[in-house]
């Protein structure tokens, strides 16, 4: 199957820093990402659609000037998590649907602690 | 309650079966899915199913689909300890366009 992955794998960082996700197909195109967020022992949330060349697209509730999302090409999105703060703490997760394989593939995840 | 529900924890011996269920609200997916994750990991595929199947097996994997009753079931045959994660189901609901909405997890926890 293909391969999506994310990095870094873990950071922890100071209260009102930014931080900045990265989720890149490693073998496939992919003109759409979507980002998740997991809270322990919980489901993931859709946090937003990411789009190659255009604006991302959230899901209610979620402050698109928090969560900066640029998908520069075709094989890369990010996300910026601007002035953390400790309730920015979770498990941010991006996938990528692969449109032969007919699913979404994951990236492993990268777990956010802010102190 | 939830658009995709599922029971939150399922603890069975190693070499039974283990059936986690979980039931939507509405589907438009042509495929539904079963994740599994394993601690501090992304979610891996196990095995999905066509909408206008009710059923498929995969190895030890059973996939049972009703899609009037909107439920769907996964079985794992002779439960190994490496089995235990927290499963997830997941559908494009109806009104969704791509996006998969993932079920409350289940835990399953195998015991020897």
């Amino acid at each position: 199957g293909a391969v999506v992955s994310q990095h870094p794998s873990w950071v922890i960082c100071k209260s009102g820093t930014s931080v900045k996700i990265e989720c890149r197909s490693l073998d496939f195109q992919a003109t759409t990402m979507f980002w998740y967020r997991q809270f322990p022992k919980q489901s993931l949330m859709l946090m937003a659609t990411s789009n190659e060349g255009s604006k991302a697209t959230y899901e209610q509730g979620v402050e698109k000037d928090k969560f900066l999302i640029n998908h520069a090409s075709l094989t890369l999105s990010t996300l910026t998590v601007t002035s953390a703060h400790p309730e920015d703490s979770s498990f941010y997760i991006c996938s990528a649907p692969h449109q032969t394989y007919n699913e979404q593939f994951f990236g492993p995840g990268t777990r956010l602690t802010v102190l | 309650g939830e658009d995709v529900e599922q029971s939150l924890f399922l603890s069975v011996r190693e070499g039974d079966s283990s059936v986690i269920n979980c039931t939507y609200t509405d589907s438009s997916s042509t495929y539904l899915y079963w994740y599994k994750q394993e601690p501090g990991a992304g979610l891996q595929l196990l095995t999905y199913i066509f909408s206008n199947m009710d059923m498929k097996q995969d190895q030890r994997l059973t996939v049972l689909l009703n899609k009037k009753d909107k439920h769907l079931s996964l079985r794992i045959a002779d439960t190994q300890t490496g089995d235990s994660a927290i499963y997830f189901c997941a559908v494009i609901l109806t009104g969704g366009g791509n996006k998969l909405t993932f079920g409350t997890g289940t835990q399953l926890k195998v015991e020897l």
